[in-house]
């Protein structure tokens, strides 16, 4: 069965604490992305990555890391410079089209993970 | 800057019903547009991608249309089902923002 897996589904933090959400795709595709969704409100992007070991920051990487040292995953750490990371955080992947863009392709999520602040 | 905008924020229709879901953006030189449909507490399904060369894409009930004149997308559900109850996000990809830009939802409630 091909797709994306986010774990854990439901994940607390108490204040100061770093937290590490996975990704992981078995579609293998190139490009890789976080996105965070808050209540009400579209989806916005933190990181996105093309390739092994490179990625790059999207409009709200303030207080997050991430590294790509696999294909298949995309692990987001949520640090504890963020100061309101409650929210709905969503992993997506997409193939790189020819000629090196991947934006324009058609982008596939996982199921989600929800972190609280407690 | 690529910004997305859907209206309303939420619609309730009576089972049977054709109904339309519209999204505008405000920049019109997109590469392509995609819907998805995401149930509560999960992820996001992509329902349709239109290229910036398409008018329209079809996938069963599902029609999407894109005029990028105006600025607008529509979403077409033919014969609504309350299976169909849920929230439907439309994206935008620009070459300014070179990203996806999300709206931020139309919730719909087909009731049966």
């Amino acid at each position: 069965d091909g797709g994306i897996t986010q774990s854990p589904k439901y994940l607390f933090r108490k204040e100061g604490q770093n937290v590490t959400l996975s990704c992981e795709q078995n579609l293998n595709h190139d490009a890789m992305y976080w996105y965070r969704q808050d209540p009400g409100q579209g989806l916005r992007l933190i990181y996105y990555s093309q390739i092994v070991n490179d990625f790059q920051k999207g409009d709200i990487a303030e207080g997050y890391s991430v590294s790509r040292e696999k294909k298949e995953s995309f692990p987001l750490t949520v640090t504890s410079a963020q100061k309101n990371p409650t929210a709905f955080y969503l992993c997506a992947s997409s193939l790189r089209l020819a000629g090196g863009s991947f934006f324009y392709n058609e982008q596939f999520f996982g199921p989600g993970t929800r972190l609280t602040v407690l | 800057k690529q910004e997305v905008t859907q209206i309303p924020a939420a619609l309730s229709v009576p089972e049977g019903e054709n109904l339309v879901l519209n999204c505008s953006f405000t920049d019109s030189a997109i590469y392509n547009l995609q819907w998805f449909r995401q149930d509560p507490g999960k992820g996001l399904t992509s329902l349709l991608l239109i290229q910036s060369s398409q008018r329209e894409q079809t996938s069963g009930r599902l029609n999407a249309s894109l005029d990028k004149s105006s600025g607008r997308s529509t979403l077409y559900i033919a014969a609504s089902q309350p299976g169909d109850s849920a929230t439907y996000l439309c994206a935008a990809i620009s070459g300014s923002a070179r990203q996806l830009t999300f709206g931020s939802g139309t919730q719909l409630t087909v009731l049966p």
